[in-house]
């Protein structure tokens, strides 16, 4: 069972396009995570959003979650060749943690 | 301050036989906890342990175990392995307070091959 959506599934973008990931749940989270993977390694922490609405910025990346922290979006300004990768969210509820399917992400410069 | 480390980085196996994974978490955490992931798609969570404990476990079978050590660094015992069991194993440490776990932080994983 997957409890978290994410979408797109995949994306292809030129430099310098903005882009938005979702990430959908019906679940409720005490916390909300992105990452990046690149191909072999394990992931690397963006973000971690805490309350309803929150709004953090990361550079060029501006995470947002979910009034409901129930979902969460990503989204990239002027994307550059180095933000390709595979971004992850990532839901903790009690002592677990629930990823979603993934977003393949390439910047082609 | 240390970060995760797992052993070991690459690993070939035969379909029947047992492999065992290791991880050392990172300094200050006291929680580990184990993820499949196959090519392609996200993480899929083995197990937790906390505390020399299993405290929370996925959709996986009893032939997937698991132990954590008095300074928190841990072993994924995975036994008959099936050609399914090809994946990269993901540890990830995180420091637990009551009810309350804090961000989790990954090691670089062990890509396993069953042939």
């Amino acid at each position: 069972t997957q409890l978290l959506e994410q979408s797109p599934q995949f994306l292809s973008i030129q430099e310098g396009e903005n882009l938005t990931v979702y990430c959908n749940s019906s679940s409720v989270f005490s916390s909300l995570q992105w990452y990046r993977q690149e191909p072999g390694e394990g992931p690397v922490l963006l973000v971690t959003v805490v309350t309803g609405g929150e709004v953090k910025k990361l550079k060029r990346l501006t995470f947002q979650f979910g009034d409901a922290r129930k979902d969460s979006s990503l989204h990239i300004t002027a994307a550059q060749p180095g933000d390709t990768g595979l971004y992850l969210c990532a839901g903790a509820t009690g002592n677990q943690f629930y990823f979603g399917t993934g977003t393949s992400l390439t910047v082609i410069p | 301050e240390t970060g995760v480390t797992q052993s070991p980085t690459h690993l070939i196996k035969t379909r029947g036989q047992q492999v065992t994974l290791r991880c050392s978490s990172q300094s200050g955490h006291n929680t580990v906890s184990w993820y499949q992931q196959a090519l392609g798609q996200g993480p899929q969570f083995i197990f937790q342990y906390y505390r020399e404990e299993e405290n929370g476990r996925g959709n996986f079978p009893p032939r997937f175990s698991g132990l954590q050590f008095p300074n928190y660094s841990s072993e994924l015992n995975v036994n008959a392995l099936e050609l399914d069991d090809s994946a990269l194993y993901l540890c990830a440490s995180s420091h637990k307070r009551g009810l309350n776990q804090e961000t989790q932080y990954f090691g670089p994983g062990t890509r396993l091959l069953v042939l």
